[in-house]
């Protein structure tokens, strides 16, 4: 199946400072990706969505200008923590999105990336 | 999206049957029905869709009621791997489509 990667898989940063997280799409190309965020015993939520070429689409209560995305190439999406706060401290996870063909039928998968558990002090 | 209702938690012995029921009594014609798992701080996994017709693949068996409004993913031989939390999500297909993830029920499996 489709692999993606994210680096850093875990990163710990003083308060105030930015953390930039990187989603690669190693073997297929992904116009569309998607960030998530996880708190400790909850599930995912939904950030935003990354278009290449183009401005993320963020969800309601979302900060664009704290959680910068820039999704510049088919294969790579960034998300930029601005001015990291200890609340940020979570579980990032981006997808990226392909379109499978099967017996006839085309479905979209997701293909999630293995996480970066962010940690701010 | 519609939303789905699964059971918080459920237990299943080694080798037995898994079976995880969720409700999406809401469902639109044109939305499938997912099945993604998570392992412990790690990403998910996609395991299983379908649309009305039930479906196997090498993971699990998906089935769908006639009506649409309830599904069960069916693991045949659970191991200790398959211990996870496994969320049932309805979504359209088009490559922007978001997958809004309930809590998901998490499934223990014991020796």
């Amino acid at each position: 199946g489709a692999v993606v990667s994210q680096h850093p898989s875990r990163v710990i940063c003083k308060s105030g400072t930015s953390v930039k997280i990187e989603c690669r799409s190693l073997d297929f190309q992904a116009t569309t990706m998607f960030w998530y965020r996880q708190f400790p015993k909850q599930s995912l939520m939904l950030m935003a969505t990354s278009n290449e070429g183009s401005k993320a689409t963020y969800e309601q209560g979302v900060e664009k200008d704290k959680f910068l995305i820039n999704h510049a190439s088919l294969t790579l999406s960034t998300l930029t923590v601005t001015s990291a706060h200890p609340e940020d401290s979570s579980f990032y996870i981006c997808s990226a999105s392909s379109n499978r063909l099967a017996g006839g039928q085309s479905w979209n998968e997701q293909f999630f990336g293995p996480g970066t558990r962010l940690t701010v002090l | 999206d519609a939303k789905t209702t699964q059971p918080t938690s459920m237990d299943c012995a080694e080798g037995r049957a898994a079976n995880l029921p969720c409700n999406h009594s809401t469902i639109s014609g044109n939305e499938y029905v997912y099945w993604y798992r998570q392992i412990h701080s790690q990403g998910p996994q996609y395991i299983i869709h379908g649309l009305k017709n039930n479906e196997t693949n090498e993971m699990a068996s998906l089935i769908i009621t006639e009506d649409r409004k309830s599904s069960t993913l069916i693991l045949p031989h659970a191991t200790l791997r398959d211990t996870a939390v496994y969320y049932c999500i309805v979504s359209s297909t088009g490559t922007a489509s978001k997958l809004t993830f309930g809590t998901g029920t998490r499934l223990q499996v014991t020796l």
